[in-house]
């Protein structure tokens, strides 16, 4: 069964800095992985998707990586913003035992960047 | 473009009782699934359909049940509700449902007293 694990739990940092949220999955036969924004009582909103082909993926001061073989995965935020603040969900996709591809999500890094 | 919108925002049921939940998906996807987030916790997968066909399940017992129909909008149906169901529960939808980018919607807040 396919598990994943984010660590820290939780994250308090300066406005300004360079911040890393790990992220480590079980089985490593994923299909893709995305990392996911989640505001407080919303809805999810996808930052990156990685396929498992790919080493990593970046979009404005986001960049994240995918090492499958470890079965890891880091997001990066380069100079972090009080608008950074949310709940940072890490999301693996790949073949559940009845034969579908199914989504299996860690518990989340909560960052909070203070002014 | 519209993006996913789930009815109702919020709702609140007492134990024993049914619920019914909508979704509706981005103009164009053909896939949705539907997750439950209790508090503190990643999402879990509850189902997944395509094309008015169920393409996955989670590990959700039978009083859990969905459709999805021909315009693509899906229902969530939860039967003899437990207070463990109080999450808020997650629709997603995609184009092919396979490996593709799944937008989220806003979710419903489901208490049950």
């Amino acid at each position: 069964k396919q598990e994943v694990t984010q660590i820290p739990a939780a994250l308090s940092v300066p406005e300004g800095e360079n911040l890393v949220l790990n992220c480590s999955f079980t089985d490593s036969a994923i299909y893709n992985l995305q990392w996911f924004r989640q505001d407080p009582g919303k809805g999810l909103t996808s930052l990156l998707l990685i396929q498992s082909s790919q080493r990593e993926q970046t979009s404005g001061r986001l960049n994240a990586s995918l090492d499958k073989s470890s079965g890891r995965s880091t997001l990066y935020i380069a100079a972090s913003q009080p608008g950074d603040s949310a709940t940072y969900l890490c999301a693996v996709l790949a073949l559940s035992g009845a034969g579908s591809y199914q989504l299996t999500f860690g518990k989340g890094t909560k960052l909070s960047v203070i002014p | 473009d519209a993006g996913v919108t789930q009815s109702p925002t919020h709702l609140i049921k007492t134990r024993g009782q049914h619920v019914t939940l909508r979704c509706s998906p981005i103009s164009g996807h053909k896939s949705v699934s539907w997750y439950q987030q209790v508090l503190g916790q990643g999402p879990q997968f509850i189902f997944q359909y395509y094309e008015k066909e169920e393409r996955g399940r989670g590990n959700f017992p039978d009083r859990f049940s969905a459709r999805q129909f021909p315009n693509y909008s899906s229902e969530l149906n939860v039967n003899a509700l437990l207070l463990g169901d109080s999450a808020l529960y997650l629709c997603a939808s995609s184009f092919w449902g396979e490996g593709d980018t799944q937008y989220f919607g806003p979710g419903t807040r489901l208490t049950v007293l």
